[in-house]
């Protein structure tokens, strides 16, 4: 079946240090992806979005790169900010499919100063 | 101000009780969405709508139950609320078309019952 796999947090990084959270999928056709942020006590906002193959998606300094080959799409940040601390969602978004995203389980950041 | 706002933001209830949760969204959105979200989980959908009197069943629909008579409003009820329904409970909405469309969240609800 379709779904999306993230690493396992929490993720502790110091301040300025660089981040990476792996995500792959498994889906039929040919997926939209996206990486969606929660702030504590809040929703979720949109951090970037990829809709094809090798298309990158960036935002706020956080980039993620559509890779079919591998089937991963993994949030990268050269440099995290403790305002960065939040739960980082990687989803899924199918073709066809009334526009149903299927996340993965989060991955909680926690940055020191 | 335009968005997608959820009422009530906090509740606690009692097994057994019927419980709604509201969700309003002022962009004529076509689809909206009611998820849970759980610890280990992420978010699962519970129902998901097309269109006014339009519904459809997602991952974890048992013991919810929606209704779309307009296409702004998409309330989820609790007809006899389970202390396995204690959880934050996000609804969402889209434009038409799916390539890469962005689906937008309200707040969330945090549900507790006890």
């Amino acid at each position: 079946g379709n779904s999306v796999t993230q690493m396992e947090g929490p993720v502790t990084l110091s301040e300025e240090a660089f981040l990476t959270i792996n995500c792959t999928y498994t889906a039929t056709g040919y997926p939209s992806l996206f990486w969606y942020v929660q702030y504590p006590g809040e929703g979720l906002q949109l951090l970037l979005k990829a809709t094809k193959a090798d298309d990158k998606g960036s935002n706020k300094g956080f980039e993620a790169t559509y890779r079919k080959e591998t089937t991963s799409f993994h949030l990268e940040k050269g440099s995290v900010q403790v305002s960065d601390s939040a739960v980082y969602f990687c989803a899924l978004l199918l073709s066809g499919g009334y526009n149903k995203l299927i996340f993965g389980a989060g991955t909680r950041l926690a940055v020191h100063p | 101000d335009a968005g997608i706002t959820q009422s009530p933001r906090y509740k606690i209830t009692e097994t057994g009780r019927q419980v709604t949760l509201m969700c309003h969204q002022t962009w004529s959105h076509s689809y909206m969405f009611w998820y849970r979200q759980d610890l280990g989980h992420g978010l699962r959908l519970i129902y998901y709508s097309a269109a006014a009197d339009i519904t459809d069943k997602g991952e974890v629909p048992d013991g919810y139950v929606v209704s779309r008579s307009k296409t702004e409003n998409f309330p989820l009820t609790l007809e006899s609320a389970t202390r396995s329904q204690t959880s934050v409970y996000f609804c969402a909405s889209s434009g038409t078309g799916t390539v890469g469309n962005t689906i937008y969240f309200g707040e969330g609800s945090w549900l507790t019952v006890v």
